[in-house]
């Protein structure tokens, strides 16, 4: 079964806070790992992926954790700002060979920052 | 990076008629997909839109309930048949530049359908 469950659901955090959600997945053939953040009322838009061959990425204040043995993969938002509040989807993917290479979304965390 | 834009951005349709949704992307791209998202849910994909070919489904859907075309490398259109209150909903086009792995995948902004 391809499943990426995604938790918290909803998180609220202080303007100024740590803001994580974790993700863990079954399927050991998934190679690529995005997050995706959404905004009401848009699409979902790409905030920072990881490849299982690093445990670590960090792209200015999001940083994603990734544990291979435990399948479990995780985004921090440091220093969380009012800005960030959106709904945040894990993904994973694997390579195919000339095909479509979807993505398995997980449920989404809805994250709130209070000012 | 790709610009999808999708139209209608919201309908409300009735019981039993179909609507079809347009996807215009800004450049040509390899592969385009049709996500369906319920409020306050997660992305399913629905199916693969290939170029002058049948679309490529997932389990749970079908070309009569969601028929798909793609005529060329920008532009795709799904269609909601025979339409009930279940197919309420927000319907996402996407779409992945080149060929390498993974590559990013773009979305539109949705397209809300409300069913009465």
């Amino acid at each position: 079964q391809q499943q990426v469950k995604q938790s918290p659901q909803s998180l609220i955090v202080q303007k100024g806070g740590i803001s994580i959600i974790n993700c863990a997945y079954e399927n050991t053939a998934f190679d690529y790992f995005p997050w995706y953040q959404q905004f009401p009322g848009k699409g979902p838009a790409l905030l920072i992926a990881i490849r299982p061959d690093v445990s670590e990425k960090k792209e200015g204040r999001f940083t994603i954790s990734f544990n291979k043995s435990a399948k479990q993969f995780s985004l921090h938002i440091m220093d969380s700002q009012p800005g960030d509040s959106a709904t945040y989807f894990c993904a994973a993917s694997k390579s195919y060979s000339g095909s479509a290479r979807q993505l398995t979304f997980g449920s989404g965390t809805q994250l709130t920052v209070l000012p | 990076s790709a610009v999808i834009s999708q139209k209608p951005s919201r309908d409300i349709c009735q019981r039993g008629t179909s609507l079809t949704i347009q996807c215009q992307v800004d450049s040509q791209v390899t592969m385009m997909f049709w996500y369906r998202q319920q409020p306050g849910q997660s992305l399913t994909l629905i199916a693969t839109a290939n170029q002058g070919s049948e679309a490529t489904y997932e389990s749970g859907f079908v070309i009569d309930k969601f028929p798909i075309s793609r005529p060329n490398l920008t532009f795709s259109t799904l269609t909601v048949s025979n339409m009930s209150p279940e197919d309420s909903s927000i319907y996402l086009c996407s779409a992945r530049e080149g060929t390498g792995y993974p590559g990013e995948l773009f979305f539109g902004e949705g397209s809300r359908l409300t069913v009465l």
